[in-house]
């Protein structure tokens, strides 16, 4: 059982529409992050969230953080080829443990 | 900086055999992290270290596996003996501190297959 579901597991949209990427969890997490990943490199962190219901935005990505801290969102707007990749978010567990989603393969077609 | 550095960057080895992948840290990150990643189970945690010490191997999943942090600037896990179902892409991170605010930095990952 995984301790972050993530929703879909799979998209394919093309270019220029735009995306949302959920991450759900039962448990509390003290802060959640975003990483992508592509073939055969490691995961690369995006943005970390700390506060209930805050939202951070890194150029077309929007993060979301639940106000409960259980859950969070990642909308993409305007989507590009560019944005084609593995995105995993991960809930920190007390002070070090990082836990992941099983990740969404996002693909944007030309 | 060079980022995390692990080595080999392929590892095909024989059942039986025993494995050795290895870690260096980014200078000055004091929390190494050890994971492994399946299509089937995603990337789990194997086990962490904070100052060279280990904290938590509750993913370790079988006395087959083994790591080591004999200093600030190096890692090993070992598998010994080695089995099909051992096959993934096993990544080391490292972070600089506890903070929540901290990222974690991942190297490139060793893909492993035991034939």
């Amino acid at each position: 059982t995984q301790l972050l579901e993530q929703s879909p597991q799979f998209l394919s949209i093309q270019e220029g529409e735009n995306l949302t990427v959920y991450c759900n969890s039962s448990s509390v997490f003290s802060s959640l992050q975003w990483y992508r990943q592509e073939p055969g490199e490691g995961p690369v962190l995006l943005v970390t969230v700390v506060t209930g219901g805050e939202v951070k935005k890194l150029k077309r990505l929007t993060f979301q953080f639940g106000d409960a801290r259980k859950d969070s969102s990642l909308h993409i707007t305007a989507a590009q080829p560019g944005d084609t990749g593995l995105y995993l978010c991960a809930g920190i567990q007390g002070a070090q443990k990082l836990v992941f989603g099983q990740g969404t393969r996002l693909t944007i077609n030309p | 900086d060079a980022g995390v550095i692990q080595s080999p960057r392929h590892e095909v080895t024989e059942m039986g055999q025993e494995v050795t992948l290895r870690c260096k840290p980014i200078s000055g990150h004091n929390s190494l992290f050890w994971y492994r990643q399946t299509m089937m189970r995603g990337l789990e945690l194997l086990i962490y270290f904070n100052n060279n010490v280990p904290i938590d191997d509750s993913g370790m999943p079988e006395d087959r596996f083994s790591a080591k942090m004999p200093n600030a600037s190096f890692s090993t896990l070992k598998i010994q003996p080695s089995e099909p179902r051992d096959s993934a892409v096993y990544f080391c991170a490292s972070r600089r501190g506890t903070g929540t605010n901290y990222g974690y930095t991942f190297g490139s990952g060793t893909r492993l297959t035991v034939v």
